[in-house]
């Protein structure tokens, strides 16, 4: 089993849209949690962490369920522009060694 | 401000050759990181420098060396390419452990 797990897609989605993704990861030693986001072809680039008691900024809202051991990736009103890749990161202990990245989940927003 | 640079963006190796490739950030971050990108795989890490003087293996290792010049300077060594060293090669720093800036990346392969 994979430490942390997303559903690598595609999301195909209307403009408009609201569209979630989930990730799980295995270690329950885990405690920090974030997304990152990836366009085609360029590096990965922070797009939000993820609190405790959730958070939002903007169109997105990610949650955190450390009894179940997911966290999630809301976005709201779908831009053409946020099609990309979204890679779920959650590290270990706090050590910066122990930054694992899922694989990345394609959103393709249409228009 | 140029956050990661790399060099170079592209090179195209046969197999046994050798190449350096270069990471250079100007936040005055102290850790600095290789990672490799493959299909399916997600970013992994290949070796990280917490701190200027210091380098320590990642997850995956073998065949790469490393050399952390100075606080600014994190370069990435191949000393005989393999086919399977094909990927896309991200640097990337911090300064508190948590968020990671990514350089542009280099994209290697080895024929």
């Amino acid at each position: 089993r994979k430490e942390v797990e997303q559903d690598p897609g595609p999301f195909n989605v209307p403009e408009g849209a609201t569209v979630a993704f989930n990730c799980t990861y295995s270690n329950s030693a885990s405690q920090s949690f974030f997304w990152y986001r990836q366009d085609c072809r360029k590096e990965p680039k922070l797009l939000m962490s993820v609190y405790s008691s959730g958070n939002e900024d903007g169109r997105f809202t990610a949650q955190l369920n450390r009894a179940s051991q997911y966290i999630s990736l809301l976005i709201r009103d779908s831009k053409l522009s946020d099609s990309a890749t979204y890679l779920c990161v959650v590290i270990y202990g706090g050590a910066t060694n122990k930054l694992i990245f899922g694989t990345g989940t394609l959103l393709a927003v249409q228009p | 401000n140029a956050g990661v640079t790399q060099t170079p963006k592209f090179q195209v190796l046969k197999t046994g050759q050798s190449m350096t490739l270069q990471c250079a950030q100007d936040m005055n971050h102290n850790s600095m990181y290789w990672y490799r990108q493959d299909p399916g795989m997600g970013l992994r890490l290949i070796y990280y420098s917490a701190s200027e003087g210091t380098t320590d293996k990642g997850e995956v290792p073998n065949g790469y060396n490393v050399s952390r010049l100075n606080k600014r300077e994190f370069s990435l060594r191949l000393e005989s390419a393999a086919p399977s060293q094909t990927s896309v090669y991200f640097c990337a720093s911090d300064r508190s452990g948590e968020t990671q800036y990514f350089g542009p990346g280099t994209r290697l392969l080895v024929l």
